[in-house]
């Protein structure tokens, strides 16, 4: 497996379940990252990581739980979710979300989420 | 708060035709622009980087011009082919909270090209 892979690739699920995505980077980059891309929407930063530290939270909701065992793994874990929440998830990594002014962002497949 | 607009949303061309997609920002302080290719049901692809300090970026067919002075960039495709049929994201890295990997992302031009 090569670059950024993303599990699942489609989930429903209802208002009361629990579930998780799961990101994986396969590049050796020490910062990843959460984007909620929604119709008709800009694509939205929920957090990132960098060196396995949360150091952005997007004001995301409570039922969104991140998770970063490592560089190379990312989960957002969900929980009471709602209608409105819908939408494809995308995660991204970089070398280091330090080097800023040159730091392109490679991105997974995404997951695409419908909560009923 | 910087905010990002692409025109036109969606746009179709015969396959052959010259084409520009246009991305305006609010907010010069920025560290770079970038464009992004999105594909159906995929994530995105990376097509050209512009650092702050520069006006174009070419890569084959495309070419990314950014005038930051007055918060304007476009990608232009030369000689369109069916595959280049995609949604064209560009997105800016704001000097304030870009050193976190921040990108502000405009909604994209919906192209497609008809054979």
């Amino acid at each position: 497996e090569t670059g950024v892979t993303q599990t699942p690739r489609h989930l429903v699920m209802g208002m009361t379940n629990k579930k998780s995505l799961k990101c994986e980077q396969h590049l050796g980059h020490n910062a990843m990252y959460w984007y909620k891309q929604s119709a008709k929407k800009p694509l939205e930063l929920m957090f990132v990581y960098n060196f396995k530290e949360q150091t952005e939270n997007n004001s995301v909701p409570s039922r969104f739980s991140p998770e970063c065992p490592n560089s190379s793994h990312l989960f957002l874990h969900l929980h009471t979710l709602q209608p409105e929440d819908s939408a494809l998830y995308l995660c991204a990594s970089s070398q280091d979300v330090a080097g800023g002014p040159g730091e392109t962002q490679y991105f997974g497949p995404g997951t695409r989420l419908l909560v009923l | 708060k910087q905010e990002v607009t692409q025109i036109p949303a969606a746009l179709s061309v015969p396959e052959g035709e010259n084409l520009v997609l246009n991305c305006s920002f609010t907010d010069s302080a920025i560290y770079n622009l970038q464009w992004f290719r999105q594909d159906p049901g995929k994530g995105l692809t990376s097509l050209l980087l512009i650092q702050s300090s520069q006006r174009e970026q070419t890569s084959g067919r495309l070419n990314a011009s950014l005038d930051k002075s007055s918060g304007r960039s476009t990608l232009y495709i030369a000689a369109s082919q069916p595959g280049d049929s995609a949604t064209y994201l560009c997105a800016v890295s704001p000097l304030e909270g870009g050193s976190q990997g921040n990108l502000i992302f405009g909604k994209g031009t919906k192209l497609s090209v008809k054979p």
